[in-house]
């Protein structure tokens, strides 16, 4: 099955900054990956589609990009709903994969 | 809105059959656009995809869990299930539905269920 492996496990920063998380397949995925969030108590978020689409209702601060095997969410200026978990995952091959996530906390 | 909540015991000992189900609402089960997926996150790992159900007949499971599961369709209901047996701690876990929209974005999940959260003890 192909592995993603995200980085970091954790960003530590502050409302404003820029945040940039990667996503590495261990198989080329072609750009058939997605993002999502994830925050306690609420259903899990689609935020990106095909490595660059944004989902229906995403604020355009959230962009991915990437293909083959490197992919990256940036969010442009962090607000406070942006704090949360966040997760890639792939299409391209059986079983659908998950990353391990990373958590975007506030410094 | 398309809304998922997923229903069922909290609590399952080892051994026995997990059992959940998930309703749709503000939308058909039946539209054959979508597939419904069971994924689960056990406490701090990442997610894991259980397997979907398209139509009745048509079903794809993990690899991994494949011999334990069994999802089914109930468009009576507008409901879908999943059964996971001979379970053990490490199936303790939150549980989610989710909906794949095919025409769209593929085996991507675009409306989730809130999740709920299963523990395996005796």
């Amino acid at each position: 099955e192909i592995v993603l492996t995200q980085s970091p496990a954790t960003l530590s920063l502050s409302p404003g900054e820029r945040a940039t998380l990667s996503c590495r397949a261990s198989q080329s995925v072609s750009t058939f990956l997605a993002w999502y969030q994830l925050k306690p108590g609420q259903p899990p978020r689609l935020l990106i589609y095909d490595a660059s689409n944004r989902a229906t209702g995403i604020p355009a601060r959230l962009s991915g990009s990437g293909s083959g095997t490197d992919f990256t969410l940036t969010i442009s200026s962090l607000e406070p709903e942006d704090f949360a978990v966040y997760y890639c995952q792939q299409r391209s091959d059986w079983p659908l994969t998950f990353g391990g996530g990373t958590k975007v906390e506030i410094k | 809105q398309v809304q998922l909540q997923e229903s069922g015991p909290g609590l399952v000992k080892p051994s026995q059959t997990l059992s959940l189900t998930c309703t749709v609402s503000g939308g058909s089960i039946s539209s054959g656009n979508y597939y419904w997926s069971w994924i689960r996150q056990p406490a701090g790992k990442g997610l894991e995809w259980i397997g979907r159900i398209y139509t009745s007949v048509t079903t794809n499971y993990n690899p991994s869990l494949k011999s334990r599961v069994t999802i089914s369709i109930d468009t009576s209901k507008n409901q879908f299930s999943l059964k996971l047996s001979s379970v053990t701690a490490a199936d303790t876990a939150m549980y989610y539905c989710a909906r794949e929209n095919i025409p769209v974005a593929g085996s991507t999940f675009d409306y989730w269920g809130q999740g709920t959260l299963v523990t395996v003890s005796s």
